[in-house]
């Protein structure tokens, strides 16, 4: 089993719609939840940061982290054609070990 | 600088050739990852460094590579008589992990094509 767990899609959906991208883990030693976006032939930009379960939001962006079920949620409202990308998560234990990145979700939006 | 600058931008070299790649990271930040993203795939941790502690050489694939940083800042990886398999986009990222934050911030990588 991968340590990070994420479906690579593609995913399509229609100008407007909420996106719901999701990672699970198995090590429950991962305290700091990242998610990156990455437009094609570009490096990953980092997008949310969190440290603890509950919600996080940031414009049209909220992070979810369920320490307990070992899942991690990015919602994405209102969505734009300009939001097409690949989307990462990564975590990792503290402040002095290496990220571990999901495969990715690579997301359409339809306008 | 204002963001983590890498070096070259893209890279061909013949099977069997020594490449290096450069990664100026942000100023201040004592952390510092190399990883590998091939094609379609997602990103494969290399190496982490931290200061100046002992680099966590883990990830890296093979012999053939290794890493330095001089001074807490710039970096170098060099592969050695590279494969096709080489071929990828290597991305540089640093941290300034004070207070246990994480957040790592990349540069636009190195598109490397062995031929």
């Amino acid at each position: 089993q991968k340590e990070v767990e994420q479906d690579p899609g593609p995913l399509s959906v229609p100008e407007g719609a909420i996106v719901s991208l999701n990672c699970t883990y198995s090590n429950s030693a991962f305290q700091y939840f990242m998610w990156y976006r990455q437009y094609s032939r570009k490096g990953p930009e980092l997008l949310m940061y969190t440290y603890s379960s509950g919600n996080k939001e940031d414009g049209r962006f909220t992070a979810q982290v369920d320490k307990s079920s070992k899942y991690i949620s990015l919602f994405i409202r209102d969505s734009q054609p300009s939001d097409s990308a690949t989307y990462l998560c990564a975590m990792t234990v503290s402040g002095n070990t290496p990220l571990v990145f999901g495969k990715g979700t690579r997301l359409s939006v339809i306008a | 600088g204002a963001g983590v600058s890498q070096s070259p931008s893209n890279k061909v070299t013949e099977k069997g050739k020594d490449v290096e790649l450069r990664c100026d990271p942000i100023s201040g930040h004592t952390a510092l990852y190399w990883y590998r993203q091939s094609l379609g795939q997602g990103l494969e941790f290399l190496i982490y460094f931290q200061g100046n502690s002992a680099p966590d050489k883990s990830g890296l694939p093979s012999d053939r590579f290794s890493a330095e940083r001089t001074g807490g800042s710039v970096s170098t990886l060099t592969i050695q008589r590279t494969q096709q398999e080489d071929s990828a986009v290597y991305l540089c990222a640093s941290s300034s992990p004070r207070g246990g934050k994480t957040e790592a911030f990349f540069g636009q990588g190195t598109r490397l094509t062995v031929v």
